[in-house]
């Protein structure tokens, strides 16, 4: 079955600089790869997403970008700020029937003001 | 509009009890998950259902059982809780076909002594 690493599980940052976080996944078949937020005691929250016949994609200061060959996927947030805080997931599925989610470890970013 | 419910938001079990966690949505979505969430782990699918009347196990489905008699609700149930089974669930849903958002209830936290 599918197995999604990510990397770093911690990370701090100075506001205003970048975040970056990365993943790999291990089934080829996959073609749907979103981002989650997770703020403490919240549910977790879409914020973006990929799908495998793309290799980037931008909202905002938030973008992601796909590499199909190596199996890799990047979350990037530019100018970060302290509500950006939290701890993110990544995932990946097949999007044909039920969307079964395979979920990173997740990563707590920290921004320092 | 609510979007997904769950009920109760905590619960403390002793092993061996009972019970159901209850998943409601109002977004007339086909589809519907359960997730657990462990310290220091992504979420790790249970069972999920593709529509009314049908389940189907995902990752870690041991030791739950789940029911899906009306299109809105998604029921998890506990037969013999362990202390293993300790953590906080989350329930999902999403439209039916490709590759759509998954929006999550707020968790449910559960103990079991």
């Amino acid at each position: 079955g599918e197995n999604v690493e990510q990397h770093p599980s911690t990370l701090s940052v100075q506001e205003g600089d970048s975040a970056v976080i990365k993943c790999t996944y291990s089934d080829s078949a996959s073609n749907y790869f979103p981002w989650y937020k997770q703020e403490l005691g919240k549910r977790p929250q879409l914020i973006i997403d990929i799908r495998s016949n793309v290799g980037e994609k931008k909202d905002q200061r938030i973008a992601v970008t796909l590499n199909k060959t190596a199996k890799h996927f990047s979350l990037h947030i530019t100018e970060t700020q302290p509500e950006d805080s939290a701890v993110y997931f990544c995932a990946a599925s097949k999007s044909q029937g039920a969307q079964k989610l395979v979920f990173g470890q997740g990563t707590r970013l920290t921004i320092n003001p | 509009n609510a979007g997904v419910t769950q009920t109760p938001k905590f619960r403390v079990l002793k092993t061996g009890q009972s019970m159901t966690l209850l998943c409601a949505q109002d977004m007339n979505h086909e589809y519907m998950y359960w997730y657990r969430q462990d310290p220091g782990m992504g979420l790790r699918l249970i069972h999920y259902s593709v529509g009314e009347g049908t389940t189907a196990k995902g990752e870690v489905p041991d030791g739950y059982n789940v029911s899906r008699l009306k299109k809105q609700n998604f029921l998890l149930g506990l037969e013999s809780a362990a202390p293993s089974q300790t953590s906080v669930y989350f329930c999902a849903s999403t439209k039916a076909g490709g590759a759509n958002e998954q929006y999550f209830g707020p968790g449910t936290r559960l103990t079991v002594t």
